[in-house]
């Protein structure tokens, strides 16, 4: 079946540091990723849509200069989460789809900024 | 727009009594429904969906989901639960298959031994 990978599942790191987040799809040509946040106890957000080789479409009210999103390969997009701060602590998920068909979740990564 | 609500935040049940997680959505067309599952610090599993076709839809784990479309609900079942059914399950819908998902705000499961 179709999977899709995150790395890394967890992150630690110092307030104004960047970090980045990898997600893969493994058995699949993705020619779109989803980049969803889940904050404790409640539902997935989607924060944006990226088509490969293309820029990432943003949600209202998400800060595309702070979250940098690159989808260089059918296999292959990031999430870079810049000058982070403790409120940008999350869980991120990813999710791909290929063409029409239904889209795939990663594992998730919970960032934890101190 | 799309929308979809999940009235219960959390549920409880036996184990082996039948479980219900209730799901209604709103969409402009015809919808694409979903459920997922999710356990503590873990992505998404996916259940089932409805695209088109028989309105009673059979999933993974022994779960399936009624679409009715005069209430627009796609309610969750499964006939006897299980304590490692306990997670965090989440109804979504989509305008077309593929495009992105709207999620409900999720429902705890508790089975209880």
């Amino acid at each position: 079946g179709a999977v899709v990978s995150q790395h890394p599942s967890r992150v630690i790191c110092k307030s104004g540091t960047s970090v980045k987040i990898e997600c893969r799809s493994l058995d699949f040509q993705a020619t779109t990723m989803f980049w969803y946040r889940q904050f404790p106890k409640q539902s997935l957000m989607l924060m944006a849509t990226s088509n490969e080789g293309s820029k990432a479409t943003y949600e209202q009210g998400v800060e595309k200069d702070k979250f940098l999103i690159n989808h260089a390969s059918l296999t292959l997009s990031t999430l870079t989460v810049t000058s982070a701060h403790p409120e940008d602590s999350s869980f991120y998920i990813c999710s791909a789809k290929q063409g029409g068909t239904e889209a795939f979740f990663g594992q998730g990564t919970r960032l934890t900024v101190v | 727009a799309q929308s979809v609500a999940q009235p219960e935040d959390q549920v409880n049940v036996a184990e082996g009594n039948p479980l219900t997680v209730k799901c209604t959505y709103s969409v402009s067309g015809n919808p694409y429904l979903f459920w997922y599952v999710q356990y503590p610090n873990r992505g998404l599993q996916f259940l089932l969906k409805y695209i088109t076709g028989d309105n009673l839809v059979k999933g993974s784990y022994g779960f399936e989901a009624e679409f009715n479309k005069s209430q627009t609900s796609f309610h969750l079942k499964k006939p006897s639960a299980l304590v490692s059914d306990s997670a965090l399950y989440f109804c979504a819908v989509s305008e077309a298959a593929g495009n992105k998902l709207t999620f409900g705000g999720g429902t705890r499961v508790l089975v209880k031994p």
